[in-house]
């Protein structure tokens, strides 16, 4: 299994508040992904990273920012929750070398509410 | 606008009998094609894929099937097992600039093996 952890697994917490989520890897891998999975649009790309400090947005990253500040850590953060981000959260990785034969390798998921 | 379609939520079939999971694209540009299965309260798990210059590939129980003209692919499981009772995602690849590349999921389809 590729090393990848996501904190917290789960998280509940009140509308209007900040929330960071962290995925960790340890294969070295330069690109990194973070998706959320709601019923009945299957898995949706936030932000992306290409490398530390290189980001770029995904299909649905409006309330969502992202920091790559190392190679093995990539972070999620809702500066300020709303009821609509309650969702699970996947985080990926990618060996990617800028071909299109890399497969990404998913995180388990946070599972986050928002009161 | 949903550039990757599995039409079919949920699919029920009998031990040992085959499996077909069919997907559906509209993006031409579509170049790379993968299929993950995913278990409950887990992280999806990459199973095959396919490129686009290929018509089919095999891993043991599963083969996926590419028809590009119709702008189709299926993964066959042959035989099915009870254990491969999971929500399986189709996905797909196209350039995305740059030195990167992003995967565009379908919704889902949820496969039920019947000891």
């Amino acid at each position: 299994d590729a090393g990848i952890t996501q904190s917290p697994r789960h998280k509940v917490t009140e509308t209007g508040t900040p929330v960071t989520l962290r995925c960790h890897q340890t294969e070295n891998h330069r690109y990194m992904y973070w998706y959320r999975q709601d019923p009945g649009h299957g898995l949706r790309l936030i932000h992306y990273s290409y490398g530390v400090k290189d980001t770029d947005k995904g299909e649905v990253s409006d309330g969502y920012s992202v920091s790559r500040s190392k190679t093995e850590d990539f972070l999620l953060t809702l500066e300020s929750a709303t009821s609509s981000q309650t969702s699970v959260y996947f985080c990926a990785i990618s060996e990617g070398t800028g071909s299109s034969n890399q497969p990404q390798h998913f995180g388990d998921g946070t599972r986050l509410s928002i009161l | 606008d949903q550039q990757v379609k599995q039409n079919s939520p949920s699919l029920s079939v009998q031990e040992g009998r085959i499996s077909i999971l069919n997907c559906d694209y509209t993006n031409s540009m579509f170049d790379y094609f993968l299929w993950y299965k995913k278990y409950p309260a887990e992280g999806p798990t990459f199973l095959i894929s396919i490129s686009s210059i290929k018509d089919k590939n095999e891993d043991g129980r599963f083969t996926v099937f590419l028809n590009k003209s119709a702008k189709h692919l299926s993964l066959h499981i042959v035989p099915s097992q009870p254990g491969d009772s999971a929500v399986y995602f189709c996905a797909a690849s196209a350039w995305g600039g740059g030195s990167n590349y992003k995967l565009t999921f379908g919704k889902g389809t949820l496969l039920t093996v019947n000891p």
